[in-house]
């Protein structure tokens, strides 16, 4: 079984401020991507990394893909409190089984003004 | 705008009653997946359908949850009967991927708002 931790798991800042979020796994993956939830819907697509290494920018978030793709992380800078949500990572397995992801534990996190 | 529908939004129901959870996946979308969100647990695949045959159920106790795929405009899942365990919000996601079923494919899931069931 492919497990996906989040770290941490919960996270409340102010506005401005800058942040990470970690994503591990002891297994290795073919493709990881990140979506947020917003309360009373379902999970949105803002990245999909698959090179290790790899590095995307999107805006204020930077997300990146650990060398052995076992492990990726999200910064955002300057937080809003429109970054609030529920982040989660989902890794796709390399054995096949088409577009099947396992998602990770979760990282709620919350930006106050 | 294309997007994945789901009804109803909200079920509550007793019990030993049988639910029925409807989804409607992007047209022209070959993949369709349930899932289920708690506290605990956080999201689970249930299953997945690839050009509407059942691709790995793996996740679904077999006992009491089927998933279907009627037409390709239509996916249920059936909960037959609900225990109060099954309170969750059940999800439905629909995608683009490989139309053999084999190969990886980074295509993105795109997610219907949910079904809140609660069974009391």
């Amino acid at each position: 079984t492919q497990l996906l931790e989040q770290s941490p798991q919960f996270l409340s800042i102010q506005e401005g401020e800058n942040l990470t979020v970690y994503c591990n796994s002891s297994s290795v993956f073919s493709s990881l991507q990140w979506y947020r939830q917003e309360p009373g819907e379902g999970p949105v697509l803002l990245v999909t990394v698959v090179t290790g290494g790899e590095v995307k920018k999107l805006k204020r978030l930077t997300f990146q893909f650990g060398d052995a793709r076992k492990d990726s992380s999200l910064h955002i800078t300057a937080a809003q409190p429109g970054d609030t949500g529920l982040y989660l990572c989902a890794g796709a397995g390399v054995t096949g089984g088409g577009n099947k992801l396992t998602f990770g534990t979760g990282t709620q996190l919350k930006v106050e003004l | 705008d294309a997007r994945v529908t789901q009804t109803p939004r909200h079920k509550v129901t007793e019990m030993g009653q049988e639910v029925t959870m409807r989804c409607q996946p992007i047209l022209g979308h070959n993949t369709v997946f349930w899932y289920r969100q708690t506290m605990m647990q956080g999201l689970e695949l249930l299953a997945y359908f690839r050009n509407r045959a059942p691709l790995d159920d793996s996740g679904m106790p077999k006992d009491r949850f089927s998933a279907e795929m009627p037409d390709a405009t239509l996916a249920t899942l059936k909960i037959q009967p609900s225990e109060p365990r099954d309170s969750a919000v059940y999800f439905c996601a629909s995608g683009l991927g490989p139309p053999t079923g084999r190969g990886i494919s980074y295509n993105e899931q795109f997610f219907g708002p949910g079904t809140r069931l609660t069974v009391l």
